[in-house]
């Protein structure tokens, strides 16, 4: 089982600024990698997959870049609504596994 | 518009049974693997089932292994979980989520990202 730690837990940021969310994985697998963004009370969104193809809708400022077990998810300029919970997952084999997340907050 | 929404959810003592649905309408259900997504409340996501088109593969978490099953309808574009023998650590909204790509487009039998998902069910396990 492909284990995914994300890090820091949580990161407090000011909007504009730049980001970037760790995941890093127990062992190297093919780029098969996602990101997906979690609001309170909401079901979670794809936002990155194959490490840095965007899905539809997703604004430029979502990038993803990584590869082997590193991994990582950058937001170039906050905006008020990019405060969420962030997971990554893989889907390179059985059984799907996410990150534990990292949790935006507001400075 | 693709649309997936999740009942059967609800307070059930543990040692009990439950059966979850979830409804998909907006796009050639058959075409594609499902899944079962669970998060635990204040807690992170958690892969539980995934079911593919014809019902030929489920895969399962160790977690749920042995307690639950998953199985689908295509005629009535419909998903379910069926979860016996409840415990307390079953305790989580359960969310339904189609694979990114249609079967035909995958690699043989690999997992996929998930897009998109409802809204989630309830799931209290509790005396």
């Amino acid at each position: 089982e492909v284990v995914l730690t994300q890090f820091p837990d949580t990161l407090s940021v000011s909007p504009g600024e730049r980001v970037t969310l760790s995941c890093r994985a127990s062992q190297t697998f093919n780029n098969n990698l996602a990101w997906y963004q979690q609001k309170p009370g909401q079901a979670p969104r794809l936002l990155i997959y194959g490490v840095s193809t965007r899905a539809t809708g997703v604004p430029a400022r979502f990038l993803g870049s990584g590869s082997g077990t590193d991994f990582t998810l950058t937001i170039s300029s906050l905006q008020s609504e990019d405060f969420a919970v962030y997971y990554c997952q893989q889907f390179d084999d059985w059984p799907i596994t996410f990150g534990q997340g990292t949790r935006l907050e507001i400075k | 518009e693709v649309q997936l929404v999740e009942s059967g959810g609800g307070l059930v003592k543990p040692g009990r049974s439950l059966r979850l649905s979830c409804a998909a309408s907006g796009f050639t259900f058959s075409s594609y693997t499902m899944n079962w997504v669970r998060q635990a409340p204040g807690k992170g996501l958690e892969w539980v089932s995934s079911i593919t088109p014809g019902s030929s593969y489920m895969y399962y978490a160790d977690s749920v292994k042995g307690r639950f099953t998953i199985s689908r309808d295509n005629g009535e574009s419909s998903l379910y979980l069926q979860m016996n023998s409840l415990r307390l650590e079953d305790t989580a909204i359960y969310f339904c989520a189609r694979d990114h790509g249609p079967w035909a487009a995958r690699p043989l039998l690999s997992p996929d990202r998930l897009a998109p998902w409802g809204q989630g069910t309830l799931v209290t396990v509790s005396s």
